[in-house]
């Protein structure tokens, strides 16, 4: 049983470019919420998708949007990076949104904005 | 706004020995859940351990168990016989299933390591 895969593992890009980072959820689940790490700390909430559309938002700013297909993968994209985006951003799945934090989390993509 | 806190940056344990990580939050929801996860060098996050705040029982794992003080705000983590694959980075998390329903307020970790 496959579990959350993400691509790419790692990416460097430059200040002012965009990203697209891919996530495929685990076998059975219909929910994809999306995590940024920077280093040393703890996870933010960036927004999670369900049946399509966005579900949930944290704070961040429009620059980081989202979608998610019909087979229930998603992509999240960053346009106009800046040197404080560079960080670890997971992805993680679920059946339903849920609020118990039944969660399974793929390795993440690991971002360095030159 | 709900708050998790982790005031323990590093913890150090001998193999085979007990070790008890801290965790306080902050909310005024009546109904949430608390979660201890654990991310190795592989950076996965793995979940250890839930407890639903409506449950006076402390919840247990096999060598993982939490001590909930609901009225302290207060969700530690034991780790009993810590062995060495133990090692990594801790998070503490909660969800509401009010104003933060959806998402996961995590504290900023604790790196435990294991001595052989």
């Amino acid at each position: 049983d496959a579990g959350v895969t993400q691509s790419p593992t790692h990416l460097i890009k430059t200040r002012g470019q965009q990203v697209t980072l891919r996530c495929s959820p685990k076998s059975g689940h219909d929910t994809v919420s999306w995590y940024q790490q920077a280093l040393g700390q703890g996870p933010q909430f960036i927004f999670q998708y369900y049946e399509e559309e966005e579900r949930q938002r944290g704070n961040f700013p429009d620059r980081f949007s989202g979608h998610q297909f019909p087979n229930y993968s998603s992509e999240l994209n960053v346009n106009a990076l800046l040197l404080g985006d560079s960080a670890l951003y997971l992805c993680a799945s679920s059946i339903l949104p849920t609020v118990t934090g039944e969660l399974f989390f793929g390795e993440g993509s690991r971002l360095t904005v030159l | 706004a709900q708050t998790v806190t982790q005031s323990q940056p590093e913890m150090s344990v001998q193999e085979a020995e007990t070790v008890t990580l801290s965790c306080t939050y902050d909310t005024s929801e009546s109904d949430y859940y608390l979660f201890w996860y654990k991310q190795p060098p592989s950076r996965q996050m793995i979940l250890v351990i839930r407890q639903e705040a409506y449950k006076q029982q402390n919840a247990t794992e096999n060598r993982f168990s939490v001590n909930f003080q609901k009225a302290a705000k207060s969700f530690s983590l034991k780790i009993s016989d810590s062995q060495l694959g133990d090692a990594a980075m801790y998070f503490c998390a909660y969800t509401g299933t009010v104003d933060s329903n959806y998402q996961l307020i995590w504290g900023a970790g604790t790196k435990l390591i294991i001595k052989p």
